[in-house]
C-alpha cells in the first residue's frame, strides 16, 4: 500500500507563473488535506478536502491559491501568479476517516521555489 | 501566534543520552500527535496520545501529556545518530475536528555519534 504520494517533489517557478500541486492519498483515503511549511517554522493548515467538496478553506489565501478533489484522480493545488512569498514546502496529507483521534499520513512534499 | 510551542527550539546531545523535548497548546485538544522530519523530508508520524491517556510508550519513545498544564513531553532514549531530525508536535482543536491540525514551531535535534 504506497503511501500519499506527491508531485513533483521541487518546482520552480519564475514570478507571475502558475503552480499545479499533485497529491494522490493513500488507497482507500478519501480525506485530504493541505499544509504549507515556510522556512524553519512548522506545518500551517490551508485546506481540508473530501471527494469532490471543499470542507475547510479557512487557511488559504483568498486570492490566487485555490485546491480541488475530484472525483477520479489526485488532489491538485493551484496556485496562480506566483511571487517569492509562496516559496514554500507544500505537504499533504490523507485519513481514511475524519473522526477524532484518526491518524493523517503525509507526503513527502513539494517544494517550490519562486525565482 | 502558533497553537503548539515546542521547547526548546535546538538540542544538541550525544549518542546513547536521552533526548527531552517540550510542547506546549492552548485549547482544548481531542489528542496531541508527535511527528518526525528529516531534513528537506516528509513527516513522519510517531505517536498519538489521546485527551484522556496520560502517558504512552512506543519503542525508544515516551510521551506525556498533561492537559491540566496544556502540555506534552517526547523523550527519546537511547539516542542514535540516525534520531537527528526536527520534531514537530500538533494538536487537533476540539471545537474545530481533527481535519485542522495546528504544529508547532518544532525542536531541531542532532545526535553526535
Amino acid at each position: 500500500n504506497a503511501g500519499v504520494m506527491q508531485n513533483p517533489r521541487h518546482l520552480v517557478r519564475r514570478r507571475g507563473q502558475e503552480a499545479r500541486l499533485r497529491c494522490s492519498p493513500m488507497k482507500g483515503h478519501s480525506h485530504v488535506y493541505w499544509y504549507r511549511q515556510l522556512p524553519e517554522e512548522g506545518l500551517k493548515f490551508m485546506v481540508y478536502l473530501q471527494k469532490e467538496n471543499i470542507i475547510d478553506e479557512s487557511g488559504m489565501p483568498k486570492e490566487r491559491f485555490s485546491a480541488e478533489f475530484p472525483k477520479e484522480g489526485p488532489s491538485i493545488l493551484r496556485i496562480q501568479q506566483v511571487v517569492r512569498g509562496d516559496s514554500a514546502a507544500y505537504f499533504c496529507a490523507s485519513s481514511l476517516t475524519n473522526t477524532v483521534n484518526t491518524e493523517a499520513f503525509f507526503g513527502q512534499g513539494t517544494r517550490l521555489t519562486v525565482v | 501566534s502558533q497553537q503548539g510551542e515546542e521547547d526548546p527550539q535546538a538540542l544538541s546531545i550525544q549518542e546513547g543520552e536521552n533526548a527531552t523535548m517540550n510542547c506546549s497548546y492552548k485549547t482544548s485538544i481531542n489528542n496531541l500527535q508527535w511527528y518526525r522530519q528529516n531534513s528537506g523530508r516528509g513527516l513522519v508520524h510517531l505517536i498519538l496520545i489521546r485527551s484522556n491517556e496520560r502517558e504512552k510508550h512506543s519503542g525508544r519513545l515516551r510521551v506525556t501529556l498533561d492537559t491540566s498544564k496544556k502540555s506534552s513531553s517526547l523523550l527519546i532514549t537511547a539516542s542514535r545518530a540516525a534520531d537527528t531530525a526536527s520534531y514537530f508536535c500538533a494538536t487537533d482543536d476540539m471545537n474545530t475536528g481533527f481535519q485542522k491540525l495546528v504544529f508547532g514551531t518544532g525542536t531541531r535535534l542532532l545526535v553526535s555519534p
